[in-house]
């Protein structure tokens, strides 16, 4: 499973559009791009997930570059509930597969 | 989506005890999987719970301390046996129903070992 790199922090004016980018590097062609966020200490929240194209929904956009080695995950009005840490995650399109966690980056939307 | 009810929501543990924590789902589903996240860390995988079959740990993580079971896709459970103060965690069943799907988590276990 191909590794992620996060910065550590983040801050966003609350309104305005918080850009998170994250590294994978060493991404293969069939390993998809997650994005989960934790707030405060409740259970993971999934956000959005990629392989090859930008996807949008209403929570996000995930845009993905063109080589796959990052992506940037794009909340479009940052309100101060989306306060949390969020976690890009590369994880397997066949075969077996699980979610390894990085440090993620903790945002911080600010009043 | 699937909805996971995992019990009990916290404990407070005398050491050298096991304690063991349900993970239901109301749907059955392909993968389930065991995390730890210690205090003001992220989450370690433990173990992925593999229906009719011994589960598959990650490194670090060994049966004896963590044994897991799956009894069928909708039910699992975790055990922390024979427990120290550093076991002091959030214990977190997760499960996904297959290839191009998302993983869904519970709000966890609040572990203290005093």
């Amino acid at each position: 499973d191909a590794k992620t790199t996060q910065p550590t922090s983040m801050d966003c004016a609350e309104g305005r559009a918080a850009n998170l980018p994250c590294n994978h590097s060493t991404i293969s062609g069939n390993e998809y791009v997650y994005w989960y966020r934790q707030i405060h200490s409740q259970g993971p929240q999934y956000i959005i997930h990629g392989l090859k194209n930008n996807e949008t929904n209403e929570m996000a956009s995930l845009i993905i570059t063109e080589d796959r080695k990052s992506s940037t995950l794009i909340l479009p009005h940052a309100t101060l509930r989306d306060t949390a840490v969020y976690y890009c995650i590369v994880r397997r399109g066949t075969g077996t597969y699980k979610y390894i966690f990085g440090t993620g980056t903790r945002l911080k939307v600010l009043a | 989506s699937a909805v996971i009810s995992q019990k009990p929501s916290r404990d407070i543990c005398q050491r050298g005890t096991s304690l063991t924590i349900q993970c239901q789902v109301d749907s059955q589903v392909t993968m389930m999987f065991w995390y730890r996240q210690q205090p003001g860390q992220s989450l370690t995988l433990i173990a992925t719970a593999n229906q009719g079959s011994e589960a598959t740990y990650e490194s670090g993580f060994v049966i004896d301390k963590f044994p897991i079971s799956r009894p069928n896709l909708t039910f699992s459970t975790l055990t922390v046996s024979n427990m120290s103060p550093e076991d002091s965690s959030i214990y977190l069943c997760s499960v996904d129903q297959g290839m191009n799907t998302e993983a869904f988590f519970g709000q966890g276990t609040r572990l203290t070992v005093v």
